[in-house]
This record gives C-alpha cells, sequence and structure tokens, in this order.
C-alpha cells in the first residue's frame, strides 16, 4: 500500500525567500515520486520526478527535491519564490512493482507576497 | 506532439440529467486514469484503463458511474442521473507503459444544477 501525507496545506512566502514545501511517503515497494504544480482553473503539470536514480532531482522553474530514504520524506524546495510560482502544488507516489496507480496528497497551497 | 485532450471543459447539467466527459491521451500512451476534484481538495483516483480494458475501478462510486477506453476513440466518462454532489472537476491523465508519470488533461469542470 502507498501513501503521501503533505505536511502543510498552506505555506507563505515573500518573493525572494526560499521556499519548502513538504511531503512525507509510505510505500511497500521501490516509489517512484513527483511533484506536480495547478494553477488556477488549469490542469497539473510535472515539476520533477524520482524514479530510482540521483537522489537530489532538478525540476523545471528552479524547483529541485530530495528523496531522503531514511526519512521517507521527498521536500520540494526553490531558493527564491517568484510572485508566478504562486498555485497549489501536490506530491504523488507511485509503487513501482505496485499496481502503478499513483497516489495524490491533499496538496500545499504556495501563496507568494510582494 | 498534442497533449492530453478533454472535452468539454464546461459542462451544466440538471439534476436527473447524464454527464459524458471525453478524453484523449497523449499520442502513443496506451494507460488513461480518471481523477476527480472537489473544491479546496487534492485528486482522487477514480479509475485506471487500458484500451478495451478496466483495470483498477476502485474509486469509482459502484451506482451511475462507468469508464471505458475503446480500441478505437477516446476513453469515457459517464455519470448517469446527476446530483449535486457530482459537481467537481475531472481530470484525465495518460501515461507511457509503467512508468507511473501522468501527463495531465486541461480538465472538465462539471456543475449540476
Amino acid at each position: 500500500a502507498q501513501s503521501v501525507t503533505q505536511l502543510d496545506s498552506h505555506v507563505s512566502v515573500s518573493e525572494g525567500t526560499p521556499v519548502l514545501l513538504r511531503c512525507n511517503y509510505s510505500s511497500s515497494y521501490s516509489p517512484s515520486l513527483f511533484w506536480y504544480v495547478q494553477h488556477p482553473n488549469k490542469g497539473l503539470q510535472l515539476l520533477l520526478k524520482y524514479t530510482s536514480a540521483a537522489t537530489l532531482v532538478k525540476g523545471i522553474n528552479g524547483f529541485e527535491a530530495e528523496f531522503k530514504k531514511s526519512e521517507t520524506s521527498f521536500h520540494l524546495t526553490k531558493p527564491s519564490a517568484h510572485m508566478s510560482d504562486a498555485a497549489e502544488y501536490f506530491c504523488v507516489v507511485s509503487e513501482r512493482g505496485g499496481s502503478y496507480i499513483p497516489t495524490f496528497g491533499r496538496g500545499t497551497s504556495l501563496i507568494v507576497h510582494p | 506532439n498534442a497533449g492530453v485532450m478533454q472535452n468539454p471543459r464546461h459542462l451544466v447539467r440538471r439534476r436527473g440529467q447524464e454527464a459524458r466527459l471525453r478524453c484523449s491521451p497523449m499520442k502513443g500512451h496506451s494507460h488513461v486514469y480518471w481523477y476527480r476534484q472537489l473544491p479546496e481538495e487534492g485528486l482522487k483516483f477514480m479509475v485506471y484503463l487500458q484500451k478495451e480494458n478496466i483495470i483498477d475501478e476502485s474509486g469509482m462510486p459502484k451506482e451511475r458511474f462507468s469508464a471505458e477506453f475503446p480500441k478505437e476513440g477516446p476513453s469515457i466518462l459517464r455519470i448517469q442521473q446527476v446530483v449535486r454532489g457530482d459537481s467537481a472537476a475531472y481530470f484525465c491523465a495518460s501515461s507511457p507503459e509503467g512508468t507511473g508519470e501522468l501527463f495531465f488533461g486541461e480538465g472538465s469542470r462539471l456543475t449540476v444544477l
């Protein structure tokens, strides 16, 4: 069985400051992990993915995430927030060797203040 | 390469009517997933299909909801006798074989009056 917990429903930062969106997962198999972003009234866009290669994954728009097996975490970071980063972010786990049905976290709303 | 295409983008139905939502996956993708998103909530898995097969429908309500992915044509999510609680955004995603990586459409937003 697999699950994912996004620890914060809302994160508020000032433009130019670092972003940290937290995600913990549970998986019976080797997980693939993803972060997606959703802007209002839009579909979801893939930011980055981890599939058992390098544990530090770089994505689009300056985002990164680090897979930490010992902590079962896959937190999303960005050194400097931009106003256009304001959106909903979803952490997703999919089990390689399992059902391949990706499970979504509840989402974290990122608010960026000028 | 066109992305995942969903239509209609917006659909309004009265209680008791039927809603049909269509999804054309990306070229070369044989796996289709449907998710439902309620306001202020994440995406809830509904059904996972491959061509002509329902692989997992554990997230689908037992009544009124059905899905198909025929050999030819788009995947269809059908909701019969809609109720107000069916109002939501319905997202389709497609995936290449066995990767778990999802490519999403823009969603179909159903409003039940």
